[in-house]
């Protein structure tokens, strides 16, 4: 199972970021995608998870109205979108792989991570 | 509640048996996982649905939960374990995660 996550991208205040996700090595559609970022010296911040099945998605409130996750099956890649981009967005942005039991949910593995630098 | 409490900072002597333990009322409907995060590295999924390792994690990290404290226990730590420490779980809809804010852990 390999995740590979797109290059480090310098952002400006307001604009968007578009970061990818190729996953490989088990089938595309059975294991929810989610992304988790980590500003620098922070903890672990749950962002939103989609369903690479069916498309779904499901966003942490803090991110509601500028994030959008999508996908493409063809290529078995994850896509997240983040708008209107603030200086407290600078963060390495993980991607990993979830999986369920009626009573858990965990990530099982993970891409090496995105920096995403937001200055003027 | 969705918050989950880590103590931030740990230390054990090496050899030595240390539990770091995660504050939730989601607990008492779900499992926490935890994590292992070394400087400069993606998270290394340690304890996933209430008491399982994944392949290749050493047997000395268990994990427990007791009402609304989930725990993570290293029986004999190792210097190679001087690492943060995150639990995770479910909220209490079931759709959401949090994340604990992290135990930093030393190794003396």
């Amino acid at each position: 199972v390999q995740l590979v996550q797109s290059g480090a991208e310098v952002k400006k205040p307001g604009a968007s970021v578009k970061l990818s996700c190729e996953t490989s090595g088990y089938t595309f559609v059975t294991y929810y995608i989610h992304w988790v970022r980590q500003a620098p010296g922070q903890g672990l911040e749950w962002m939103g998870m989609i369903n690479p099945s069916g498309g779904s998605t499901n966003f942490g409130q803090k991110f509601q109205g500028r994030i959008s996750m999508t996908r493409d099956k063809s290529t078995s890649t994850v896509f997240m979108d983040l708008s209107s981009l603030r200086f407290d967005d600078t963060a390495v942005y993980y991607c990993a792989r979830g999986d369920d039991s009626t009573h858990s949910r965990w990530f099982d593995f993970w891409g090496r991570g995105t920096l995403v630098t937001v200055a003027s | 509640s969705s918050e989950l409490t880590q103590d931030p900072a740990v230390s054990v002597a090496l050899g030595q048996t240390v539990r770091l333990t995660c504050q939730g009322d989601t607990f008492r409907s779900y499992y926490a996982s935890w994590y292992q995060q070394k400087p400069g590295q993606a998270p290394v999924l340690l304890i996933f649905d209430k008491d399982s390792r994944p392949s290749g994690i050493p047997p000395r990290f268990s994990g427990s939960t007791s009402g609304d404290t989930a725990s993570l226990t290293i029986t004999g730590a190792q210097a190679e374990d001087e690492a943060d420490y995150y639990c995770s779980c479910r909220d209490s809809s079931g759709d959401l995660v949090f994340f604990g804010g992290g135990t930093k852990l030393t190794v003396l």
